[in-house]
């Protein structure tokens, strides 16, 4: 087990509505990633957080937001959820260092929308 | 801007012959190379990565995996396969030119059939 873990681990919503997903990291990681993963695809970065702050990002949109807080856990909040949105949502931390830390990913959240 | 190719979508091997997954990166700086590995309903575990150093990099589970900078390749392998390896492999780049983004490829299923 990599001491990363999600909740809820599975999420029904329907088109428009709001979703919060949470993550609790190793203890001591300061540096947070999440990650989408539709069905037959790789991970697509969302974005990361550092010391509370957001500190890069991929190609998601605004309603794609999260937050960090100081006891290692965070939260990725999505907004006006659209069905494309339908995917397993995955959270990694680390310690970051230069770039070439490892990042250890929860099992992730399965979220549906209808 | 930075990609990661993994050519097959499935590789299927017989226990006790040796695998091999192929990935092929792409990045404007040196890369950290990652590889990582999903079962059924699991987030992803972390096999190996290179940073610098030595091209073959030895991980978890008795894996390995050759880093080829004329090829830009970095392929992973085990000398005797297992049932128990079938699972869905991807391989991750980051820049080190100081970039936060991981790109993951595609992903290959790797089947090991008894």
């Amino acid at each position: 087990e990599t001491g990363v873990t999600q909740s809820p681990t599975h999420l029904i919503k329907t088109r428009g509505q709001q979703v919060t997903l949470r993550c609790s990291s190793q203890s001591g990681h300061n540096t947070v990633s999440w990650y989408q993963q539709a069905l037959g695809q790789g991970p697509q970065f969302i974005f990361q957080y550092y010391r509370e702050e957001e500190n890069g990002r991929g190609n998601f949109p605004p309603r794609f937001s999260g937050l960090q807080f100081p006891n290692y856990s965070s939260e990725l909040n999505v907004n006006a959820l659209e069905l494309d949105d339908s995917a397993l949502y995955l959270c990694a931390s680390s310690l970051f260092l230069q770039g070439e830390e490892t990042q250890y990913f929860g099992p992730g959240t399965r979220l549906l929308v209808l | 801007a930075q990609s990661v190719a993994q050519p097959e979508d499935q590789v299927n091997v017989a226990e006790g012959n040796p695998l091999t997954v192929k990935c092929t990166y792409s990045v404007s700086g040196n890369p950290y190379l990652f590889w990582y590995v999903q079962y059924p309903n699991r987030g992803l575990q972390f096999l190996l990565k290179y940073i610098t150093g030595d091209n073959l990099v030895k991980g978890s589970y008795g894996f390995e995996a050759e880093f080829n900078k004329s090829q830009t390749s970095f392929h992973l392998k085990k000398p005797s396969a297992l049932v128990s390896d079938s699972a869905l492999y991807f391989c991750a780049v980051r820049d080190s030119t100081g970039g936060f983004k991981t790109i993951f490829g595609a992903g290959t299923r790797l089947f090991v059939k008894a």
